[in-house]
């Protein structure tokens, strides 16, 4: 009963370097989305994917990049860090849907970006 | 465009005392309303959620009731326990946009004391 599963837990990064947030979910669901998490600003949208093949920008997009090549995967690129994207990035899945079903997230992924 | 405003914390009680998170929010059309919590080192959950004007979500002694007159979708609890101390959001999703599409307060800190 994995549920949304989120790789690194944590992360320490150099400015300029890039890497991957793995982002796995078990529940067929359509919807993904990433979202990051600063102290005093809760969460904020960075992009979100409706379905395989299909994903959006959302309020903070800038500096990530994100791809949907199957239902269950949805990993956030970072191209070149900054210290502006050290944060707690929170991957989330749902149904979808006109019903607005419940999101269910994982546990998150903390980075440092020095 | 949305946004939704909750009382600043943290917050600090005694166990057995009354809570009330106050959560505003502006929005176009009807948007549905969810009270999210976050437990220490964990990803958010979904706590309650109300989908139209005078509906009451419920859970865990949780409720929180839709008031479209004043905006409001206000969190409250009878008598907290411990295991009640975590962060609580705030959030609405756009109408017809389904709930991956959320927008979030910035979080209250609840602290509950033995």
């Amino acid at each position: 009963n994995a549920g949304v599963t989120q790789t690194p837990k944590f992360q320490v990064l150099k400015t300029g370097q890039s890497m991957t947030l793995q982002c796995a979910q078990d529940m067929n669901h359509e919807y993904m989305s990433w979202y990051r998490q600063d102290p005093g600003m809760g969460l904020r949208l960075i992009h979100y994917s409706v379905g395989a093949g299909i994903t959006d920008q959302g309020e903070v997009p800038n500096g990530y990049n994100v791809s949907r090549s199957t239902t269950e995967d949805f990993p956030l690129r970072l191209l070149s860090a900054a210290p502006s994207q050290t944060s707690v990035y929170f991957c989330a899945s749902s149904q979808g849907g006109k019903t607005n079903e419940k999101l269910f997230f994982g546990s998150g992924t903390q980075l440092s970006v020095l | 465009g949305n946004s939704v405003t909750q009382m600043e914390g943290p917050v600090t009680l005694s166990e057995e005392a009354f809570l009330t998170i106050n959560c505003t929010y502006t929005a176009t059309g009807y948007p549905s309303l969810f009270w999210y919590v976050q437990y220490p080192g964990e990803g958010l959950q979904l706590l309650l959620k109300a989908t139209k004007a005078d509906d009451k979500g419920s859970n865990k002694g949780f409720e929180a009731t839709y008031r479209k007159e004043t905006t409001s979708f206000h969190l409250e609890k009878g008598s907290v326990q411990v295991s009640d101390s975590a962060v609580y959001f705030c959030a609405l999703s756009r109408s017809g946009a389904g709930s991956y599409q959320l927008t979030f307060g910035k979080g209250t800190k609840l602290s509950v004391i033995p």
